[in-house]
């Protein structure tokens, strides 16, 4: 059974830091790429930055480019999220989510139950 | 900026066929995938590729898609299929998704 569980989430300042971590199993956790996903409070889904399945390509939304940094540790099955300068507007429930790529394009298969960022400010 | 337009809510009665639209510049061009949001839980995907259904997804759940407009249709809705609906595409490396709908059952 595929299993992402996020931790590392909680209360922190404006500016702060705060690194998440997801931990994937009931697959073959290399071969995937992976991908961060953003909910704030009451709103809708926002994408934030994926990863390919060795780590050499890493994207990032526009929102984060520059303040997060996306990495994995394919030995451990773990993702990681630092979040750096962090904003009030990055207050979200973040979700790790496995991409499922075939042909021209990727889908988002499987979610984790979520972590919730707040940033006060 | 590219963006998934879809309406903010959709009503439907319990047995009737409910469509949720979602349309993009050069959506066409795209393979739109949909997903389910249920209050307090992690969304689920309903349809991927346009038009195909992960397994364990009812066969009720359909998708499909006209020029820059894709429809994700749930035939004979039921009380739980009530949620908040997302479609997602790809656009430059960059996933989106569109603002989300809500499907009351009523």
């Amino acid at each position: 059974e595929v299993q992402l569980v996020e931790s590392g989430g909680g209360l922190v300042q404006s500016g702060g830091s705060l690194r998440l971590s997801c931990a994937a199993s009931g697959f073959t956790f290399s071969t995937f790429v992976m991908s961060w996903v953003r909910q704030a409070p009451g709103k809708g889904l926002e994408w934030v930055s994926d990863i390919s399945h060795n780590g050499a390509a890493i994207y990032y939304a526009d929102s984060v480019k520059g303040r997060f940094t996306f990495s994995r540790d394919n030995s451990k099955n773990t993702l990681s999220l630092q979040m750096n300068s962090l904003r009030a507007e990055d207050t979200a429930v973040y979700y790790c989510a496995r991409e499922d790529c075939s042909g021209e394009t990727c889908h988002f298969d499987y979610w984790g139950q979520g972590t919730l960022v707040t940033v006060s400010s | 900026s590219y963006g998934l337009t879809q309406p903010p809510s959709v009503s439907v009665s319990p047995g009737q066929t409910a469509s949720i639209t979602c349309s993009g510049d050069q959506l066409g061009d795209k393979y739109p995938s949909w997903y389910q949001q249920k209050p307090g839980q992690s969304p689920v995907l309903v349809i991927y590729q346009d038009n195909k259904r992960p397994s364990g997804i009812p066969e009720r759940f359909s998708g499909s898609k006209s020029g820059n407009t894709a429809t994700l249709t749930i035939s004979g809705t039921q009380a739980l299929d009530e949620a908040n609906y997302y479609c997602q595409a790809w656009d430059t490396r960059t996933a989106l998704f569109g603002g989300g709908t809500k499907l009351t059952v009523l």
